[in-house]
């Protein structure tokens, strides 16, 4: 029973379309996020998502939209695909929102690679 | 605002030899500090965490941290290293006025851990 799953594991594609990550998470957190690890394995945060309140981080292209359709699931959209998006995502999820010392749940990331 | 140094992005250590990953941490307020583990093609785990209290910290699979405000610096460390320890290590902050979302990760550091 893995706790954030995310598909696909792999995703290899063109520039220039538009792809989707899924995930889900079955242990009923409040809250979901997208993270971004580069080649250099530098880990930043992309969105953090509750029902309530969508916070994007200034840096990342409008080209990529978080999508939930209910509380469980956390879907990333990216239009228009580059190069430079290559790279692993990874979703999570906590139990609360804004609890700082709350524990995050990583799915095992999804390389994607823009060819 | 937070940032995270991670000295060394490898270190080798051999087989039940201690193991020191370096963090050394900037905050401007009091810092919540943790310390996440990623194996190969899996997402990461939290392994500890630092909030208040207790300065030394211990964490899963005999791995323990200790935060020393004169130094900014939250070391990781166990006495003997396993071979199921090869693995990327990531140490994060947050201010603990932040969010999750405000989660920083440092670039992490790789161990391998040699017979």
């Amino acid at each position: 029973d893995t706790a954030v799953s995310q598909t696909p594991k792999y995703l290899v594609t063109q520039m220039g379309n538009d792809k989707s990550i899924k995930c889900e998470q079955n242990l009923g957190h409040d809250t979901m996020y997208w993270y971004k690890q580069d080649s250099k394995k530098f880990l930043k945060i992309m969105f953090s998502y509750n029902n309530k309140e969508l916070i994007i981080n200034e840096t990342v292209p409008n080209r990529f939209s978080p999508k939930s359709p209910d509380k469980a699931h956390l879907n990333l959209h990216i239009n228009s695909l580059e190069l430079g998006d290559s790279a692993v995502y990874f979703c999570a999820s906590s139990k609360k929102t804004g609890a700082t010392n709350e524990k995050l749940f990583f799915g095992s990331g999804t390389q994607l690679s823009v060819l | 605002a937070q940032s995270v140094t991670q000295l060394g992005s490898h270190v080798s250590v051999s087989e039940g030899a201690l193991v020191l990953l370096r963090c050394n941490y900037s905050s401007s307020v009091p810092p919540y500090l943790f310390w996440y583990v990623q194996y190969p093609n899996q997402g990461l785990q939290l392994l500890l965490k630092y909030t208040t209290g207790a300065t030394l910290v211990k964490g899963i699979n005999g791995f323990e941290a200790e935060f020393k405000k004169s130094e900014t610096s939250f070391h990781l460390t166990k006495p003997s290293a396993h071979m199921s320890d090869a693995a990327e290590y990531f140490c994060a902050v947050i201010d603990s006025g932040g969010s999750q979302g405000n989660l920083i990760f440092g670039k992490g550091t790789k161990l391998s851990v040699k017979p």
